[in-house]
C-alpha cells in the first residue's frame, strides 16, 4: 500500500497559469510535508514545505495547502513559468523513523 | 556549500559483477541516505548512516551494502549486480531527525 500518492502524474499548463498539484498520504503519524522540485540530470532540491500544525504555506509563487482531517494537500505555483517545468515530488516525515517517504512525482511541463 | 556529490555519475555494468558507488558530503551532517529511483516511481529508500549506525531497510536487506570510513563519505554496494538494479541512486544527508535533506545528481546504474 503506498504511503505518499501524487496526482496527476503529468501536467501541461501554459505560461501564466496556475499549476495545481496533489498529495495525499495514509499514515496519520506523518507530521512534516516537503516537496522537492528535480530537474533532469539533477537531485531533488527542497522547494517549500509545511508542519502537519498550518493550513497554509506561502513562498512567491508557490503556495501549499493543507488538509489535515482529509490527509490531502496541494502544491499551487501561480504565474507558471517554463522554467518551471521539472518533476515535482510530495514527501512524508515520521519524526519517530527519521524517514521520508516520497509519492511517485508529478510531471509539470509549462509551455510558453 | 550544501553540496552533495556522487561518483561516478554513470555506471555501466555485468550481470553478477559487483558495483561500488560514492557519495561525499561537507556540511558536516551526521546522517546520510541512499535511494533507489525507477522511472516513474518514488525514490525508495535503501538504508541510511546515523553516524557510525547503519540501518537497511527491511525489504533490500539483503541487497545492499554500505560504509561510512568518516562522517563526509559513505558508499552502496552491491555485491552482484542483476538487471532489476538497473536504476538511479540518489544519495542524500541530513541532520538526523530534521527533515531537510540534501540531495546529490544520483549515479544512474546500468546493468547488462
Amino acid at each position: 500500500q503506498q504511503q505518499v500518492r501524487q496526482s496527476p502524474q503529468s501536467l501541461t499548463v501554459w505560461e501564466g497559469e496556475t499549476a495545481i498539484l496533489n498529495c495525499s498520504y495514509e499514515d496519520s503519524t506523518f507530521n512534516y510535508f516537503p516537496w522537492y522540485q528535480q530537474f533532469p540530470g539533477e537531485g531533488p532540491a527542497l522547494l517549500i514545505s509545511i508542519r502537519s500544525v498550518s493550513d497554509k504555506k506561502e513562498d512567491g509563487r508557490f503556495t501549499i495547502f493543507f488538509n489535515k482531517r482529509e490527509k490531502k494537500l496541494s502544491l499551487h505555483i501561480t504565474d507558471s513559468q517554463p522554467g518551471d517545468s521539472a518533476t515535482y515530488f510530495c514527501a512524508a516525515y515520521n519524526t519517530n523513523t527519521g524517514k521520508l517517504t516520497f509519492g511517485d512525482g508529478t510531471v509539470l511541463t509549462v509551455k510558453p | 556549500d550544501t553540496t552533495v556529490k556522487q561518483n561516478p555519475r554513470y555506471k555501466l555494468a555485468r550481470v553478477g559483477k559487483p558495483v561500488n558507488l560514492i557519495c561525499s558530503q561537507t556540511m558536516n551532517h551526521d546522517t546520510m541516505y541512499w535511494y533507489q529511483k525507477k522511472p516513474n516511481q518514488a525514490p525508495k529508500l535503501l538504508l541510511f548512516y546515523y553516524d557510525k549506525i547503519l540501518n537497511r531497510e527491511a525489504d533490500t536487506f539483503e541487497k545492499f551494502q554500505s560504509s561510512r570510513p568518516n562522517n563526509s563519505f559513505c558508499s552502496l554496494y552491491i555485491g552482484s549486480a542483476g538487471l532489476e538494479y538497473s536504476a538511479m541512486y540518489l544519495c542524500a544527508s541530513s541532520t538526523f531527525n530534521y527533515a531537510e535533506q540534501f540531495f546529490g545528481p544520483g549515479t544512474r546504474l546500468t546493468v547488462l
